[in-house]
């Protein structure tokens, strides 16, 4: 497996409260990506980087903030959390990694989050 | 923008028969297709892919798919399921540009009863 973790895994948050979910990669690609995924949504893409401190919106990039003040890590900030973002949040990455181009993405575990 | 359909959102099979999902997008370009699935409370992991030549592209675990460009589909097959299939399955396509974004269809849940 890629090496991707994220953190929290699992969080418990009040309407209201700003949340940061943390990308972490050792593989040093260039494209990361934060989506999330709902029963009969499938996955839709928040928000992209495609280098430190380049990043883009996606299609559901409403209400969330993304950073990437390193190639490793991708921060992914809820504003001001709703109980529609009661998700669960997966980072994936894609580039090129010991001289390989990889097109596909790799994901993380993902993080499961609840908005009361 | 492009979207992916996939049109059996849950599909009930036993053991050893044939599966095949549907997947359809719609962009008339050059795209790079994959499937993706998803056990159980895990990731999704990469079951193929397809970026050019050949158009019957085969994966992990058995598993292939068939590129047809005229029909806008890529459908994926394996001959002979087993439990451990259970499961959820994505498709995705990619038509380039800047990012190496992905548009996911929104899955088809595969049970396989023993």
């Amino acid at each position: 497996d890629a090496g991707i973790t994220q953190s929290p895994r699992h969080k418990v948050t009040e309407t209201g409260t700003p949340v940061t979910l943390r990308c972490h990669q050792t593989e040093n690609h260039r494209y990361m990506y934060w989506y999330r995924q709902d029963p009969g949504h499938g996955l839709r893409l928040i928000h992209y980087s495609y280098g430190v401190k380049d990043t883009d919106k996606g299609e559901v990039s409403d209400g969330y903030s993304v950073s990437r003040s390193k190639t490793e890590d991708f921060l992914l900030t809820l504003e001001s959390a709703t109980s529609s973002q009661t998700s669960v949040y997966f980072c994936a990455i894609s580039g090129t990694s010991g001289g390989i181009f990889y097109n596909e993405q790799f994901f993380g575990p993902g993080t499961r989050l609840t908005v009361l | 923008a492009q979207s992916v359909s996939q049109h059996n959102h849950h599909v009930i099979l036993s053991e050893a028969a044939s599966l095949e999902l549907g997947c359809n997008y719609s962009y008339g370009g050059t795209v790079n297709l994959f499937w993706y699935v998803q056990y159980p409370g895990q990731h999704l992991q990469l079951l193929l892919k397809y970026f050019s030549g050949d158009p019957l592209v085969k994966g992990i675990k058995g598993f292939e798919a068939e590129f047809i460009k005229s029909k806008f589909s890529f459908n994926l097959r394996k001959p002979s399921v087993q439990w451990s299939d259970t499961a959820e399955y994505f498709c995705a396509v990619n038509v380039g540009g800047g990012g190496n974004k992905l548009t996911f269809g929104t899955g088809t849940q595969l049970k396989v009863e023993l």
